[in-house]
């Protein structure tokens, strides 16, 4: 079955490391996302990127960086200067690229998401 | 940006009992979504609906684009409806969700 895979579902992380996230979709969808989501609070977009070597910053991108080297992969390093890391990652893909039209237009779909404590 | 509002915030609910949500947003809207996302994290994709009404069991959907509202309609509810429900939508001429803050509901035996 095809889906998205987030791993690892759990990640402590002591001050000062950088830590990644990894996210990998098989669904040959183009785009992808990674938002952050706090307890009681909906999700911000942190990062996007729409095709392989290419991305770009959303709402939060501060102390977060990217890479897009496969359509299937798109990991999220927390570097250690994100003051306030503890929060749920979750990862999404869509099959569409902005400007496709209304045509084009498909749902997103999620991963299971990562927790991320500083300890 | 969009603002999107949600309403209630919270909703407790005995089991059989119907119930509205509300999702407003402040422009228009390629995209629309409704989420559910259960006490593990998971946010499950109940609805693509950027216009129209869809249903799908005992929950349905229905977007007036026009009027910059949707509405979620789950009917005689199960303690498996528990959750946070989210309504996420995509600006025209953007091309990323953001997200309301939810609903929370709580539906007991």
């Amino acid at each position: 079955d095809g889906g998205i895979t987030q791993s690892p579902k759990y990640l402590f992380r002591k001050e000062g490391q950088n830590v990644t996230l990894s996210c990998e979709q098989n669904l040959n969808h183009d785009a992808m996302y990674w938002y952050r989501q706090d307890p009681g609070q909906g999700l911000r977009l942190i990062y996007y990127s729409q095709i392989v070597n290419d991305f770009q910053k959303g709402d939060i991108a501060e102390g977060y960086s990217v890479s897009r080297e496969k359509k299937e992969s798109f990991p999220l390093t927390v570097t250690s200067a994100q003051k306030n890391p503890t929060a749920f990652y979750l990862c999404a893909s869509s099959i569409r690229r902005a400007g496709s039209g209304p045509e084009g237009k498909y749902g997103y779909t999620f991963g299971s998401g990562t927790r991320l404590t500083v300890v | 940006g969009i603002q999107v509002e949600q309403s209630p915030p919270d909703l407790i609910l005995q089991e059989g009992a119907n119930s509205t949500l509300r999702c407003n947003f402040s422009d228009s809207v390629n995209n629309l979504q409704w989420f559910h996302q259960n006490p593990w994290g998971q946010l499950i994709n109940l609805f693509y609906i950027p216009s129209g009404t869809k249903q799908n069991g005992r929950l349905s959907a229905t977007t007036v684009a026009t009027e910059r509202y949707s509405l979620l309609y789950i009917s005689s509810s199960q303690t498996t409806d528990s959750g946070v429900y989210f309504c996420a939508v995509e600006p025209a001429g953007y091309s990323t969700l953001t997200f309301g803050k939810g609903t929370m509901l709580l539906v007991s035996p």
